[in-house]
């Protein structure tokens, strides 16, 4: 059971370029976050999932796209990386029916 | 103004301190969390209120519904106990979490 995983832990990218970070549970949980940590700012909700095929939007979605095609998939898709998008990214999930958050290890993205 | 306040923002303590942060929200939440952040990343739940209080080992948390406050307390502190401590709180449905923007604590040998 290992819990939340994200792929990749550190990725660097130019200006421009695009990535998908992916995000995978394995605790069935309906709910999926994706976060942003900045320093000073605390972490911010990017996007959410409450099921598989759903998405919606959270605080600071721009430049951000996301998919759920499986239940235990999130994908966070940057489509022309800005270094504003410097960040590290957790995702994080959860069942209804429970109030507790379980983080992945976290994404350390730098955008030159 | 942020929707979640956490005071202090640093504390440095000497071992066997009793450890009080602090964290003030201005929405209705329908549940509270306190999360542990340790160097390197990791982001861990300690603990979730609604209402009252809940103790795990040296750590207690207390909220109060009615003043929109809530405290973490470090009874005996140790060395390991240092790390960046988060308040959370959450709205409602599936709503994700409103961060504070954390107390980092040091305790000192």
């Amino acid at each position: 059971n290992a819990g939340v995983t994200q792929t990749p832990k550190f990725r660097v990218l130019k200006t421009g370029q695009s990535m998908t970070l992916l995000c995978a549970q394995d605790m069935n949980h309906e709910y999926m976050y994706w976060y942003r940590q900045d320093p000073g700012m605390g972490l911010r909700l990017i996007h959410y999932s409450v099921g598989e095929g759903t998405t919606a939007k959270g605080e600071v979605p721009d430049g951000y796209n996301v998919s759920r095609l499986k239940k235990q998939n999130f994908l966070l898709g940057l489509e022309s990386a800005a270094p504003s998008q410097t960040s590290v990214y957790f995702c994080a999930s959860r069942g209804p029916a429970e109030e507790t958050q379980y983080f992945g290890p976290g994404t350390r993205l730098l955008v030159l | 103004k942020n929707e979640v306040e956490q005071s202090p923002q640093n504390l440095t303590a000497q071992e066997g301190e009793f450890i009080t942060i602090n964290c003030s929200y201005s929405v209705g939440i329908s549940a509270l969390h306190w999360l542990q952040q340790h160097p390197g990343g990791g982001i861990v739940s300690l603990f979730m209120l609604s209402s009252g209080k809940k103790k795990h080992g040296r750590l207690i948390a207390t909220i109060n519904i009615q003043e929109k406050h809530s405290s973490l307390h470090i009874t005996a502190s140790h060395p390991r106990d240092s790390a960046v401590y988060i308040c959370a709180v959450r709205r409602g449905g599936a709503d994700g979490l409103t961060f504070g923007k954390g107390t980092h604590l040091i305790i000192q040998p």
